[in-house]
């Protein structure tokens, strides 16, 4: 079945940096743009970012972009969200996610357990 | 960016009773809703795609409809484990972005 596993969240002082995996199983992960979006603790669902299948093209939103870059590794089966210039108001949990159609981002339908990164001094 | 205004924030409910929640868009975005569900220390799992249609698996008590701006989803008969906190997200334009969410409790 579809798994994906979040690592790479911790506690950082403001200004850090931190670099978050997605590992991928149960599918051609190679076909499947996946997205990254997050959740500060007791808010909403916010959009971080999505990769394309082969990699190319990377989407941001505007908090990420310049501090935030999305990558992965089809061999490995993995996406990672390197993320500099932490702020405060980075404190969320980071889930990764894939959508339910291969080359799609817009609905995504599996998702992981997240990862929590706390940006503390 | 496109926003999308939920409401209410929150509900109180009784068992069995029809719950409806409405999502709206500060654009024209068509059909391009989707509708998730997140119960406590959970991810979000997706209920309802394209504004209507309905995820596998998902009991058919929940509904979505709307175009345009306007955007309702429907729980026709609340259950215990319809107890939960659940957003819209348009995916008209980058970036995607969720409604703040409603969260569903038992009266």
């Amino acid at each position: 079945q579809v798994q994906l596993v979040e690592s790479g969240g911790g506690l950082v002082k403001p200004g850090g940096s931190l670099r978050l995996s997605c590992a991928a199983s149960g599918f051609s992960f190679s076909d499947y743009y996946i997205s990254w979006i997050r959740q500060a603790p007791g808010k909403g669902l916010e959009w971080v970012s999505y990769i394309t299948h082969s990699g190319s093209g990377p989407q941001y939103a505007d908090f990420a972009k310049g501090r935030f870059t999305v990558s992965r590794d089809n061999a490995k089966n993995s996406v990672y969200l390197q993320m500099n210039g932490l702020r405060t108001d980075d404190t969320a949990v980071y889930y990764c996610a894939r959508d339910k159609v291969p080359g799609s981002y817009y609905r995504p339908d599996s998702w992981g357990q997240g990862t929590l990164v706390i940006v503390s001094s | 960016d496109i926003q999308m205004t939920q409401s209410p924030s929150s509900l109180s409910a009784s068992l069995g009773d029809r719950v409806t929640i409405t999502c709206q868009a500060s654009q024209d975005i068509s059909y391009y809703v989707n509708w998730y569900q997140q119960k406590p220390g959970k991810a979000p799992k997706l209920l309802i795609c394209d504004a209507s249609n309905l995820e596998r698996g998902v009991p058919s008590r929940f509904s979505g409809s709307g175009s345009g701006t306007d955007f309702t989803f429907t729980i026709s008969g609340l259950q215990p484990e319809d107890i939960a906190t659940y957003y819209c997200q348009q995916y008209d334009n980058i970036p995607l972005t969720f409604g703040g969410g409603t969260k569903v409790e038992i009266k």
